[in-house]
């Protein structure tokens, strides 16, 4: 079945640092979705990606689709303590009829102040 | 703001007994998704509604699991009867029909816990 791999696992950085979880896949992604969890918190949609190449900007937070669209980026500059929480990629299928998402195991983003 | 609404938002339970949640979508939304959550991995799917019919339930546990949505709306998860292993978060979440945007809204989640 599809799997998403999603590194590193754990980030700790100091406030005003930069920070990047990547995502692959073991195969080409129609489209991938990009959520943040606060701690206790459930999953919050950031973002979709849809075309190969595709690079969306959300203030700090930039995202980036690959050309194969099998692996894609989350980086964040300047990080802010707000920014704590754990960051997963989705990736859904390319074939046809197929409806699952795939959640990665996620990125905890540990800042410190 | 609409939000996805779940009940109860914690349960504790002893193994082999029967337990139920329940999910109330954002009003209008015709998807439906029940996921589990394991401590420190991410979500995954049990199972997919779209209206009161159910598109993908591979990954549910069928012998113990099961799912249903009877008008389209609301929807409940049950599990009989319930192992250690099923300790979880529970979560529901929900999208519009829209084809290429299809974020999904996730309710706070029931954390369920076998003793």
């Amino acid at each position: 079945g599809q799997q998403v791999m999603q590194i590193p696992q754990y980030q700790h950085v100091q406030e005003g640092e930069d920070f990047t979880t990547y995502c692959n896949s073991s195969t080409t992604l129609s489209n991938i979705q990009w959520y943040k969890q606060r701690p206790g918190g459930h999953p919050v949609f950031l973002i979709q990606l849809v075309k190969s190449g595709e690079v969306k900007k959300q203030k700090r937070l930039t995202f980036q689709f690959g050309e194969a669209k099998k692996n894609s980026s989350l980086h964040i500059t300047a990080t802010q303590t707000t920014d704590v929480g754990t960051y997963f990629c989705a990736g859904r299928q390319g074939r046809a009829g197929s409806y699952q998402l795939t959640f990665g195991k996620g990125t905890k983003l540990s800042v410190i102040p | 703001e609409a939000e996805v609404a779940q009940s109860p938002r914690y349960k504790i339970t002893e193994k082999s007994q029967a337990v139920a949640f329940w999910c109330d979508p954002i009003s209008g939304h015709a998807t439906l998704y029940w996921y589990r959550q394991i401590l420190g991995q991410g979500p995954e799917l049990l199972v997919q509604f779209q209206d009161e019919s159910v598109v993908d339930d591979s990954q549910l546990p069928k012998d113990r699991f099961s799912a249903e949505r009877l008008k389209g709306v609301d929807s409940t998860l049950k599990i009989q009867p319930a192992e250690l292993g099923d300790s979880a978060m529970y979560l529901c979440a929900s999208s519009s029909r829209g084809p290429l945007r299809d974020e999904q809204f996730f309710g706070p989640g029931t954390r369920l816990t076998v003793l």
